[in-house]
């Protein structure tokens, strides 16, 4: 167990809807990370927050959004759903901003249909 | 063309095999290196973490990093059925300010009993 939790686990919905990810990190760790895995595209780097600050963008859609709250929680908010949004979503947590050790979460399993 | 390059495999070995696993990359601005092994419907788990170029080794595991080829490997000695996973690259390069990782594809691996 990684420490990292993650809600939900899975999630099917329908294409145009709109969800949210949940995601609370280590006890500790300020930086939470987002990251898609498709098994087209691999595991892929959304967004990194660091205490509640955006620090990093990758390969983030316009319809996605994140933010972390004050006590460190972080949500990725999916909208105007499409088929192929359908892949994993894990969350990963660091101490620092630099992340040397990033610690997973198991992940939450999204299937838009 | 990716930044990362990982054959996806699958590798299929017998157990007690040394199993060499690699990826390339293009960026020289990679200084970080990582190997993460990921269990079905799981998340990824760190396994080793180099900086720069070298080895090192941590119980059957072995990292190399040869920056002026672009080249990492991840050795397994003495490999296990238990070792049956997917192994992901990732890297990232030397600013302070952010922890975003680029993985690879990964490496499906079968080690047969």
């Amino acid at each position: 167990d990684s420490g990292v939790t993650q809600t939900p686990k899975h999630l099917i919905t329908a294409t145009g809807q709109r969800v949210t990810l949940r995601c609370s990190p280590r006890s500790g760790d300020l930086s939470v990370y987002w990251y898609q895995q498709s098994l087209d595209q691999g595991l892929q780097f959304l967004i990194q927050y660091y205490n509640g600050e955006e620090r990093a963008k990758g390969n983030i859609l316009e319809r996605f959004s994140a933010q972390q709250f004050p006590d460190l929680h972080s949500e990725l908010n999916l909208s105007s759903l499409e088929l192929g949004d359908s892949a994993l979503y894990f969350c990963a947590s660091s101490a620092g901003l630099a992340g040397e050790t990033q610690y997973f979460g198991p992940g939450t399993r999204l299937l838009v249909l | 063309q990716k930044e990362v390059e990982q054959d996806p495999g699958p590798l299929s070995v017998p157990e007690g095999a040394i199993v060499s696993l690699n990826c390339t990359y293009s960026n020289s601005a990679f200084q970080y290196f990582m190997w993460y092994r990921q269990y079905s419907r799981k998340g990824p788990e760190l396994l080793m973490y180099t900086y720069s170029s070298g080895n090192k080794e941590d119980g059957r595991f072995t990292a190399q990093v040869d920056k002026s080829s672009k080249y990492i490997s991840l050795f397994i000695r003495d490999s296990q059925p238990s070792d049956s996973a997917t192994y992901l690259c990732a890297m990232r390069g030397g600013s302070s300010n952010t922890g975003k990782l680029i993985f690879g594809q990964g490496t499906t691996l079968q080690v047969k009993p």
